[in-house]
């Protein structure tokens, strides 16, 4: 597509619940990245794919997060047993091929947990 | 790992010029981006500095002295439109991801 979507734009859920984000990125773009940002905090790392390489998981906060991407394509990002504190804006951005061709954003998933 | 740090908030007058600046403490250090975020929107790229000096497009330029560790965000002419936050983050060598500081949310008065 024209730009990197993210579905849903808005989410609340329960505490305790699981939540999943999806992401799609522009057509072409090999690197895929997941940053949550929180208020009054700096956009922070969770997880980045490169083509068909085994993913970069050292940002994920907890074991509650993970990651996929099927197909080097569309991916899914998912927290379980939600907290409080993982409400934010999760934003997904993609890249030709690494950092220096810079990020395309997406408006990202504003996740509230209740 | 990287720190960066910006000031929270600034307000300058439409018509104006304003400087965002942006200071970081980082080993292997790349190189430095400056992104553009509006209330509710996705960031969105407006520079990317590696080396030192000041690289201009339009009304925006930025500015990068590897030796000091700092970087700024010149704003010419500034129009309402230009209120929004601007994000500062650091490349570093080996990393896979940008660290970025908490923004600098820009206020343009009449």
């Amino acid at each position: 597509g024209a730009g990197v979507s993210q579905s849903p734009s808005n989410k609340v859920t329960e505490k305790g619940k699981d939540v999943e984000l999806r992401c799609d990125p522009i057509s072409g773009h090999t690197a895929l990245y997941w940053y949550r940002q929180s208020l009054g905090q700096g956009l922070e790392f969770l997880i980045y794919f490169q083509g068909n390489s085994a993913p970069d998981k050292s940002g994920l906060p907890s074991d509650r997060f993970s990651a996929e991407r099927t197909g080097g394509s569309v991916s899914t990002l998912t927290i379980q047993r939600t907290q409080q504190e993982d409400s934010a804006v999760y934003l997904c951005a993609s890249s030709l091929g690494g950092l220096r061709y810079g990020y395309t954003f997406g408006s990202g998933t504003r996740l509230t947990v209740v | 790992g990287q720190n960066i740090d910006q000031p929270t908030e600034m307000t300058a007058t439409e018509g104006a010029i304003v400087q965002i600046n942006c200071t970081y403490q980082t080993s292997g250090f790349n190189g430095l981006f400056w992104y553009q975020q509006h209330a509710g929107e996705a960031p969105t790229f407006l520079s990317y500095n590696v080396l030192d000096g000041l690289e201009e497009k339009g009304r925006f330029s930025s500015f990068l002295s590897r030796s000091k560790g700092y970087s700024y965000l010149l704003l010419k002419e500034l129009q309402m439109k230009d209120s929004a936050s601007y994000l500062c983050a650091g490349d570093q060598t080996g990393a896979n991801n940008l660290f970025f500081g908490t923004g600098t949310r820009l206020t343009v008065i009449p």
